[in-house]
């Protein structure tokens, strides 16, 4: 199976400015990515997805870039807003179905 | 458009005793996912219904859980008997094809005593 790392537990940002989230995977076949923001007491909210054939993709303050040389993921928010705390997830799968999740990212904002 | 709904929100229910959480997809997804986060866990996958049919039960830990998607609408998963190791929030997610974005509800979390 596929193994999906991140690089921070958690990380704390100052209001206004821009976040990176950070993911390693293992497992070079994969071919399909997802960040998830999770609040709590509710279900994992997509975000954002990539497929392989693509190193970047942006959607409203969100950034996905893949960098599969480095199997690696990350997740830019712009202007980081207080809404924006909670834990993110990167999941990612090989076969479009079956995701294989990393441990999660608590973002915390800074007022 | 209503999300997928998942039921109960919380559930207690002493090791032995039987339960069956309830997921109703996003209308019109033929595809529905089972997961689960245990304690200190990643969430995991579970099962993969396309319609009412079963693609992969892979993830399903042992034959003390049941999932059933009669219909190809709504689904169930029951835990016959509840182990304590059972504890931890149950999530189902659907998506329109099995290549597209899978939408999460908020979850069962379902304690074991």
């Amino acid at each position: 199976g596929e193994s999906v790392g991140l690089h921070l537990p958690t990380l704390s940002v100052q209001e206004g400015d821009n976040s990176i989230i950070n993911c390693a995977y293992s497992n070079s076949a994969s071919d399909y990515f997802i960040w998830y923001k999770q609040e709590s007491g509710k279900g994992p909210q997509f975000i954002i997805d990539i497929r392989s054939n693509m190193d970047k993709r942006q959607g409203q303050r969100v950034t996905v870039l893949l960098n599969k040389t480095v199997k690696h993921l990350s997740l830019q928010i712009a202007a980081t807003q207080p809404g924006d705390s909670a834990v993110y997830f990167c999941a990612l799968s090989r076969n479009d179905y079956k995701l294989s999740f990393g441990a999660g990212t608590t973002v915390t904002v800074r007022a | 458009e209503a999300g997928v709904t998942q039921f109960p929100s919380h559930s207690v229910i002493e090791k032995g005793q039987t339960v069956t959480l309830r997921c109703d997809p996003i209308s019109g997804h033929d595809n529905l996912y089972w997961y689960r986060r245990v304690m200190g866990k990643e969430i995991k996958f579970l099962l993969h219904f396309v319609k009412e049919s079963k693609q992969d039960e892979s993830g399903m830990p042992n034959n003390r859980f049941l999932a059933e998607r009669t219909g190809g609408t709504y689904s169930t998963l029951k835990v016959q008997p509840a182990e304590l190791e059972d504890s931890g929030v149950y999530f189902c997610a659907s998506s329109q094809t099995d290549g597209a974005a899978q939408h999460f509800g908020d979850g069962t979390r379902l304690s074991i005593l």
